[in-house]
């Protein structure tokens, strides 16, 4: 039974491109949270996804998007890129039910640099 | 919206010493609480959850949390920790919609 799995697992970029980071859930989950997780700090939510839908967001700009697509697996889109957008970023799958949050189950992470 | 607070970011402490790692959180509403933990060089992995029922639940590897309503806490103990519990330390909460909240963390050294 896989875990949850990310890639790339690390990543460089310079300022001003574009990034898309990838997650396939656990087995079995439908749902997926990114976050990011700067050095020294604890993750910090990004969104949340269910039903290919982004459910709830934290206090990230509009340049942070994301998708999830019918097998529950999901990217997150990182447009103009700052140098104070590194950190690792992570995401955790979960199982929706009855509308209730479950333990959430956390991949290995991307670092990615921004230069 | 809801925070969480963590004590100490830092702890060091001899093998077989007694641990307490401190959580506050603010949220009015109705809230599930985590402990997570991250050993070095791997990713974070649930210690133990709080969702109804006994305050004080056990987790993995010996660890016990207690979930005091009236203080808004959710302590981590473990009463004789080993030098393979170095590690960090999350204290999570999440509402109703699942938006978890971290903490920044604690890192514990245990030392031989």
């Amino acid at each position: 039974d896989a875990g949850v799995t990310q890639s790339p697992t690390h990543l460089i970029k310079t300022r001003g491109q574009q990034v898309t980071l990838r997650c396939s859930p656990k087995s079995g989950h439908d749902t997926v949270s990114w976050y990011q997780q700067a050095l020294g700090q604890g993750p910090q939510f990004i969104f949340q996804y269910y039903e290919e839908e982004e459910r709830q967001r934290g206090n990230f700009p509009d340049r942070f998007s994301g998708h999830q697509f019918p097998n529950y697996s999901s990217e997150l889109n990182v447009n103009a890129l700052l140098l104070g957008d590194s950190a690792l970023y992570l995401c955790a799958s979960s199982l929706e039910t009855s509308g209730s949050p479950d333990t959430q189950y956390f991949g290995p992470g991307t670092r990615l640099t921004v230069l | 919206a809801q925070s969480v607070s963590q004590h100490n970011h830092h702890v060091i402490l001899s093998e077989a010493a007694s641990l307490e790692l401190g959580c506050n959180y603010s949220y009015g509403g109705t809230v599930n609480l985590f402990w997570y933990v991250q050993y070095p060089g791997q990713h974070l992995q649930l210690l133990l959850k709080y969702f109804s029922g006994d305050p004080l639940v056990k987790g993995i590897k010996g660890f016990e949390a207690e979930f005091i309503k009236s203080k808004f806490s959710f302590n981590l103990r473990k009463p004789s920790v080993q030098w393979s519990d170095t590690a960090e330390y999350f204290c999570a909460v999440t509402d109703s919609w699942g938006k978890f909240q971290f903490g920044a963390g604690t890192q514990v050294v245990v030392t031989p």
